[in-house]
């Protein structure tokens, strides 16, 4: 059974805070993606990685940075985070090539930041 | 990034009923997902449709694209309890590899 997981389901951090969710595909998935979920807005992307070492902005990048240095595993940082980004993360993978993007997902991390 | 919307936002129907959620832009896209995403769960591909004018069924789902690959629309028939969740339309544009989401239709379907 294919699978995404997330390091955290639940996580409580204070403003300011370095922030750090984990995510790791067992797909041997090329691509990588960090979305955030909020009521009404959908699922907005933040970063994304088509390989090892890359990383792509997506359409909300300020306040996050990321990590690939293996191929299964893509980090979120929230170098200082702040009350805004208080939301449901969400880690997706899916291959490269004629498979239309069809993505994985994983089940989620709901950051609350005070 | 291209704008899809969805429609209704919300939806809360009787066990049995019939319902249908519609996806539109102004955008043409490669190809059309829909996901549906239970309550503290990641979402979860029901299909993807590539042609305009394609219809694919999935047991009680049925799933339309539309002509001009503009829009989409997801058709439940005789509704249960078990489909309750949000579901997701989210299109791969013709200029690159991203997926764009709607903000999703929260279906409720009452026993």
């Amino acid at each position: 059974d294919v699978k995404v997981t997330q390091s955290s389901r639940y996580l409580v951090k204070r403003t300011g805070e370095k922030v750090f969710l984990e995510c790791v595909q067992d797909m041997d998935h090329e691509n990588m993606f960090w979305y955030r979920q909020d009521p009404g807005l959908g699922l907005r992307l933040i970063y994304f990685s088509y390989d090892v070492k890359m990383k792509e902005k997506g359409d909300i990048p300020e306040g996050y940075s990321v990590s690939r240095e293996k191929k299964e595993r893509f980090s979120l940082i929230l170098e200082s985070a702040s009350t805004n980004q208080t939301s449901m993360y969400l880690c997706a993978s899916s291959f490269t090539g004629e498979h239309y993007n069809e993505q994985f997902f994983g089940p989620g991390t709901r950051l609350t930041v005070l | 990034t291209q704008l899809l919307e969805q429609s209704p936002q919300f939806l809360s129907i009787q066990e049995g009923e019939n319902l249908t959620v519609y996806c539109n832009s102004s955008s043409v896209f490669s190809s059309l997902q829909w996901y549906r995403q239970e309550p503290g769960e990641g979402p979860v591909l029901l299909v993807t449709v590539v042609t305009g004018g394609e219809v694919k069924k999935l047991k009680r789902l049925t799933f339309q694209f539309g002509d001009a690959r503009k829009d989409s629309s997801l058709h439940i028939t005789a509704a249960q309890p078990g489909d309750t969740g949000l579901y997701l339309c989210a299109g791969v544009g013709s200029n690159d590899y991203k997926l764009s989401f709607g903000a999703g239709t929260t279906v409720t379907v009452r026993a």
